[in-house]
């Protein structure tokens, strides 16, 4: 039984960095696992950041990066906005099945 | 602009099915494929599975293989899910994800499905 895992909580400063991970349980997380980051608050639904790693959406705010850190997918959030108080999934792709994480609420504070 | 518009909430009993809708606008359907994602009250995001428009092809986790059919029109460019046997456990809102090379960029509203008796 394959698991995504991500960070269940952090907490950042307004203005601060902060690098979430996803790490999976066959060994390290690569470009081939196609790492997707989401965005989501409450009552709605995901919003698609990252997509294959590091690729941004056009509405995807700058301040948001995707890349491979460690072993793990990682998203980092570099000059943190109020607005950035959400939980955050990685999806990864293992043919079939696909894994999301558990998720990483993010407080900013 | 791209669209995905689900169909709306459902009571349903134990044991019954329910079928979901995702009616899209905005993009050229045949070139996607689409993703069927459930959470759970106050958890996480679950992959229920995914179908590829040109061809039907289709992909799903073990848990759901034998309980989920996703099919897809294309006179009306929307997707379906349908789940059947459903215990309380199912219990969820579903959302529909379009994606494309494996980015999985616009989703839909979500449709809360709610069992009980």
């Amino acid at each position: 039984q394959t698991v995504v895992t991500q960070e269940p909580s952090l907490t950042v400063s307004p203005g601060g960095t902060v690098t979430l991970t996803c790490g999976s349980s066959t060994g390290a997380v690569t470009s081939g696992h196609y790492p997707n980051w989401f965005q989501q608050k409450p009552g709605q639904a995901p919003r698609s950041l990252i997509y294959r790693t590091s690729n941004k959406h056009s509405w995807t705010p700058a301040r948001f990066s995707g890349s491979l850190l460690g072993g793990k997918a990682a998203l980092t959030l570099s000059g943190v906005q109020p607005e950035d108080e959400a939980d955050y999934y990685c999806l990864l792709f293992y043919g079939a099945p696909w894994m999301f994480g558990g998720g990483t609420k993010l407080t900013v504070l | 602009q791209v669209q995905l518009v689900q169909s709306g909430g459902e009571m349903k009993q134990p044991g019954a099915s329910v079928k979901v809708s995702c009616k899209t606008s905005g993009f050229t359907f045949m070139k996607y494929g689409f993703s069927w994602v459930r959470q759970a009250p106050g958890q996480g995001l679950e992959w229920i599975g995914w179908i590829r428009v040109d061809n039907g092809d289709t992909q799903f986790p073990q848990k759901f293989r034998d309980r989920v059919t996703l099919t897809t029109d294309t006179s009306t460019t929307t997707a379906y899910m349908e789940l059947t046997r459903l215990t309380s456990d199912d219990t969820a809102v579903y959302f529909c994800a379009r994606d494309i090379d494996w980015d999985v960029d616009f989703w839909g509203q979500g449709t809360l499905v709610t069992v009980s008796s």
